[in-house]
């Protein structure tokens, strides 16, 4: 069975100092990871996506996110956190074997405020 | 342009009420789905459909319908509206196994 784990329900930290918004994953076959952002009010936007590749991967806004197949992990990191970033945050993922229909399996997400 | 539209934005309506949220993508993705956002903002799968044909169907009150005239609209029809019912509706839709989705904005459904 896939799942997401979103371990923190909440993070905060300072403007200017780096953060990290933990995923971990379960999948049968190789994942798919993603993430996501929710403004308030708004609808899920893309950050950003790892299928293959390069284990450090890199998205919109200055994220980027770093796969860990042994610990199954696809934790989301920025250097220098901006106020503006302040929003809620989901991972997700997909088996990559297409079993599932093309169906994403979302954490409960992650809420992010980053204080001045 | 946008990509993956939703109508209405916000939807009040009485408890027993009949209701129908519109969902239409340009994007030419063959999937579409609809997601429900309850207050403590967890996302459920309700729906899922490829092509018009329907994939998924997670366990949702059959007062819940959903239709898919053709690859490019999935809508929500939703029979005798109840309070727990209230929530912010996302309509999505997905190009292929190694792309994600792409969101429209919600629709706040509040039922009264």
């Amino acid at each position: 069975a896939q799942s997401v784990a979103q371990p923190e329900d909440q993070v905060n930290v300072a403007e200017g100092n780096p953060l990290t918004v933990k995923c971990t994953y379960s999948v049968s076959g190789n994942p798919y990871l993603f993430w996501y952002v929710q403004y308030p009010n708004r609808g899920l936007q893309f950050l950003l996506k790892y299928i293959t590749g390069d284990n450090l991967v890199k998205g919109s806004y200055g994220f980027e996110a770093e796969f860990n197949k042994s610990q199954t992990s696809f934790h989301l990191k920025k250097p220098s956190a901006l106020v503006s970033d302040s929003a809620l945050y989901f991972c997700a993922v997909r088996d990559g074997r297409g079993s599932t229909l093309g169906r994403l399996y979302f954490g409960r997400g992650t809420q992010l405020t980053v204080w001045p | 342009d946008t990509a993956v539209s939703q109508t209405p934005k916000y939807l009040v309506t009485q408890m027993g009420n009949d209701k129908s949220i519109k969902c239409e993508q340009n994007l030419g993705h063959d999937t579409m789905y609809w997601y429900k956002q309850d207050s403590k903002k967890f996302l459920k799968i309700m729906f899922s459909y490829n092509n018009k044909e329907l994939i998924i169907n997670e366990t949702v009150p059959n007062r819940f319908s959903p239709k898919s005239p053709d690859k490019a609209h999935l809508n929500l029809h939703i029979n005798s509206l109840e309070l727990g019912d209230s929530a912010v509706y996302f309509c999505a839709s997905s190009g292929g196994q190694g792309n994600g989705y792409t969101f429209g904005s919600g629709t706040r459904l509040t039922v009264v």
